[in-house]
């Protein structure tokens, strides 16, 4: 079954840190980039960027540099996206997608459920 | 930054056509994208490359682009179709997402 499989949801303390997976199966993993999505309680669509399965190059949207790390393991065909020094606005839902299509004209034909992540003290 | 422009929200009776609008400068020389978001679930592509529908997606979802707008269309709209609704396009190697449109079937 073609799908990316997200981790559970996570509630932090501000400044911590949290690691989010993205588990794709039922396709050839490194042949399609995955790009990241984050969605703020009752708000619309951020692109945060994407990364390059095949090469493990990342490329962060400009709102979502330094803090917002993109990462591989390809043997488990896992993607994840770490998020340092997190603040209140971080809280979201964060969705990875497959991005399919050509060069810098991907589109989303495969999104993962979304992972929610709550930061509170 | 490119920006892409919809409607906050679009009102359709059963059975009639809606019509949800994406706007952008020069959107027309690139590709559109819409997803639907149904309350709580993932986003899902409806129309790829102005006006592909995925398969699976229903006849009655069309699209359309030139100039300065993007256009989604639903014909015969049913109460199943209420959701949100993203159009999405890519400018300088990053993707943009329209703010949004939420349609309401009464």
């Amino acid at each position: 079954q073609v799908q990316l499989v997200q981790s559970g949801s996570e509630l932090k303390e501000p400044g911590a840190s949290v690691k989010l997976s993205c588990k794709a199966s039922g396709y050839t993993f490194v042949n399609l980039g995955i790009h990241w999505v984050r969605q703020a309680p009752g708000q619309g669509l951020e692109w945060m960027g994407w990364i390059n399965t095949n090469t493990g190059n990342p490329t962060s949207a400009q709102d979502f540099t330094g803090r917002f790390v993109f990462s591989l393991d390809i043997s488990v065909s896992t993607a994840y996206l770490q998020i340092t020094s997190l603040e209140a606005e971080d809280t979201a839902v964060y969705y990875c997608a497959r991005g399919y299509g050509s060069w810098n004209n991907w589109y989303f034909d495969l999104w993962g459920r979304g992972t929610l992540v709550t930061v509170s003290s | 930054s490119y920006e892409l422009t919809q409607p906050p929200s679009v009102s359709v009776s059963p059975g009639q056509t809606a019509t949800i609008t994406c706007s952008g400068d020069k959107l027309g020389d690139k590709n559109a994208y819409w997803y639907q978001q149904e309350p709580g679930q993932s986003p899902v592509l409806v129309i790829y490359q102005d006006n592909k529908r995925p398969s699976g997606i229903p006849e009655r979802f069309s699209g359309s682009n030139s100039g300065n707008r993007a256009t989604l269309t639903i014909r015969g709209t049913q109460a199943m179709d209420e959701a949100d609704y993203y159009c999405q396009a890519w400018d300088r190697s990053t993707v943009v997402f329209g703010g949004g449109t939420k349609l309401t079937v009464l």
